[in-house]
């Protein structure tokens, strides 16, 4: 199975801030078809968790522009231009380039 | 709007069995793969198991290998997971989950597994 390492595994951050968080596979995540599927999710306290970026890069529907993905191979990164308060809550990188899917242990995002 | 609701959680004992469904609205079953995520409580999330469109391909983690089966039901609007041989480490907040792009755009609110003695 791939494992997804991510770090920090807790980031607190000022509001207005920009935060980071990184993501590394045990093996390059480039499926045969040429894409890249490492993707982020964020898990509001209660919430079930929601896509925010696909394929690496790719913003999900309705997500803000503040989040941004890149990355290639087995590294990966998560960026927050500026942190504001519904931004709290545990983020997640998940491959899918390999069955079966795995996550990362979670980032938990809060506010200093 | 797209819809995932999961029903059929509940506090069993080891060794019995329960079946999960998840009721979809909002887009046409039949275009989606779907898996099962769970997450035990206050822990991390993972993967359960993937069926494809027309249930040909099912695929599961190995900890659920030959105790768990995924189905779907696409006139009805449902997927299902029997689960059977429950252990304690089973236990978890169980999501019905879309596929999307080999990653997942849409999640039901979770149904809850509890198994112990």
């Amino acid at each position: 199975d791939i494992v997804m390492t991510q770090t920090p595994l807790s980031s607190p951050v000022t509001l207005g801030q920009p935060a980071s968080i990184s993501c590394r596979s045990s093996q390059s995540l480039v499926h045969s078809d040429g894409n890249t599927y490492l993707s982020w999710l964020q898990q509001r306290p209660g919430q079930p968790p929601r896509l925010l970026i696909y394929k690496i890069s790719k913003v999900f529907s309705g997500v803000p522009d503040r989040f941004s993905g890149s990355g290639a191979g087995t590294d990966f990164t998560l960026k927050i231009s500026r942190v504001e308060a519904e931004d709290v809550g545990v983020y997640y990188c998940m491959q899918g380039t390999q069955v079966p899917y795995t996550f990362g242990q979670g980032t938990k995002l809060e506010i200093k | 709007e797209v819809q995932l609701v999961e029903s059929g959680g509940g506090f069993v004992q080891p060794g019995e069995s329960l079946t999960l469904s998840c009721a979809v609205s909002g887009f046409t079953l039949s275009s989606a793969w779907m898996n099962w995520v769970r997450q035990a409580p206050g822990k991390g999330l993972v993967w359960v198991s993937r069926i494809d469109n027309d249930g040909r391909n099912r695929i599961y983690a190995d900890f659920v290998k030959g105790r768990f089966t995924i189905s779907r039901d696409n006139a009805r609007n449902n997927v299902y997971l029997q689960m059977n041989n429950l252990r304690v480490e089973d236990t978890a907040l169980y999501y019905c989950v879309r596929d999307w792009w080999y990653s997942t755009d849409t999640w039901g609110q979770g149904t809850m597994v509890t198994v112990s003695s």
